[in-house]
């Protein structure tokens, strides 16, 4: 089936304490992409990546760092999280070709206290 | 500069229809999107459209365009509770891959 697997789902953690989400893709898409979403702002693109060593800035990458070693993986990394990256994040994946729909992970509730 | 808006509710009862608004201001503008987003699941696509074409339809699903106004509808024929949702449109920037959202507008669907 083709998917988009982000884990984990949920976690409640402290400010400061480093953490990957990670996102894994099995489509062979070139294009990963990382959002935000809060009430009242819809999503927010934090980073992406068009193909694998090739990442670029979204509108919101600060506090964030991503890598693409391998072109099934793009995880999220929060070196110091801080109570203002609480938030719903989404993974999504697509093949790269304008037009080409982005399929999205199940997202991961974080909450940094 | 890149906006898209919607408003953020919308109430119908089942068996009307429903009439979902966005607008956009960014006319390079190459496909626009309408995401369904069920509570604690993700984005599912329910439709998208390229900007030269008017109007799309799928099934219960139709998307109008008017690019003069910058204004993307989607219509639900018949809407059932299971199409309570949030809903988002999005637009992808030119030749990118980059897609900007909306704030989503949530539909409610009474008996």
């Amino acid at each position: 089936e083709a998917q988009v697997t982000q884990n984990p789902r949920y976690l409640i953690t402290v400010t400061g304490k480093k953490l990957t989400v990670t996102c894994s893709q099995n489509m062979n898409h070139e294009y990963m992409s990382w959002y935000r979403q809060d009430p009242g702002l819809g999503l927010r693109q934090i980073y992406y990546s068009m193909n694998v060593e090739v990442t670029d800035k979204g509108d919101v990458p600060e506090g964030y760092k991503v890598s693409r070693k391998e072109k099934r993986n793009f995880p999220l990394i929060l070196e110091s999280p801080s109570p203002n990256q609480t938030s719903l994040y989404f993974c999504a994946s697509s093949p790269g070709r304008t037009g080409q729909p982005q399929h999205f992970g199940d997202g991961t509730r974080l909450s940094i206290l | 500069g890149e906006d898209v808006e919607q408003s953020l509710f919308l109430s119908v009862r089942e068996g009307d229809s429903s009439v979902i608004n966005c607008t956009y201001t960014d006319s390079s503008s190459t496909y626009l999107y309408w995401y369904k987003q069920e509570p604690g699941a993700g984005l599912q696509l329910l439709t998208y459209i390229f900007s030269n074409m008017d109007m799309k339809q799928d099934q219960r699903l139709t998307v109008l365009l008017n690019k003069k106004d910058k204004h993307l509808s989607l219509r639900i024929a018949d809407t059932q509770t299971g199409d309570s949702a949030i809903y988002f449109c999005a637009e992808s920037k030119g030749n990118t891959d980059k897609l900007i959202f909306g704030t989503g507008t949530r539909l409610q669907v009474f008996p």
